[in-house]
């Protein structure tokens, strides 16, 4: 009964370096989530998938950031030529249904830090 | 645009006090709302939601649409409901929250 997990727990980067975070939802949620939670902020809104389609990205802050979710499980992270405005706990949610229900399964997060 | 105040960034109170926590949301149109929580060395939980009408760990919230807010509040505070509290705002339709920037409550023996 694992519920969402997210790797690397926390990565230090150089500043232009590229990453990549790991999301594995829960067994078949349909629908997974990314946030980006700044220092003393609030969890914000990054991108959406219903099983393998993206169907909203209006969060990515620019396009140095870009998800993935190929098959419908798995989903990833990629943050090219990272810059220290970066730095923030990135957050993996997933919830079972395709609606409207609010109810969304957390990761831990992973911890970037740009130096 | 959607957004969620909660104006209290700490908030500290003693065992057996009433709390309330604020928050007031700006939507044009029917909004869910939810309050999440996050004890310490633990991840981000739903603690309630307003269409459930529910109480959670003595905790209610009702939603109040002429005042547009959706407090958290509990009669007798517990020393274990210290923790990290957010409210968020869903848009009709949509599954995507809006969070706003959280209230730390501390509750004191």
């Amino acid at each position: 009964g694992a519920g969402v997990s997210q790797s690397p727990r926390y990565k230090v980067a150089k500043r232009g370096q590229d990453v990549a975070l790991r999301c594995d939802p829960i067994s078949g949620h349909v629908s997974l989530f990314w946030y980006q939670q700044a220092l003393g902020q609030g969890p914000e809104f990054l991108t959406y998938f219903q099983n393998e389609a993206q169907l909203d990205k209006s969060g990515l802050p620019s396009d140095r950031f870009f998800a993935e979710r190929p098959e419908g499980s798995v989903s990833t992270l990629k943050i090219q030529r990272t810059q220290q405005e970066d730095s923030a706990v990135y957050l993996c949610a997933s919830s079972p249904w395709g609606g409207n229900t609010g109810e969304l399964f957390f990761g831990e997060g992973s911890r970037l830090t740009v130096l | 645009a959607q957004r969620v105040t909660q104006p209290e960034k700490l908030l500290s109170v003693f065992k057996g006090a009433p709390v309330e926590l604020k928050c007031n949301y700006s939507y044009s149109g029917s909004p869910e709302l939810f309050w999440y929580v996050q004890y310490s060395r633990q991840r981000l939980q739903l603690l309630l939601r307003h269409i459930s009408r529910e109480s959670i760990k003595g905790f209610t919230a009702d939603l109040n649409k002429g005042e547009t807010s959706f407090h958290l509040k509990k009669p007798f505070a517990q020393e274990e409901d210290s923790a990290m509290y957010y409210c968020a705002l869903a848009q009709g339709g949509s599954e995507k929250l809006v969070f706003g920037k959280g209230t730390k409550l501390t509750v004191n023996p």
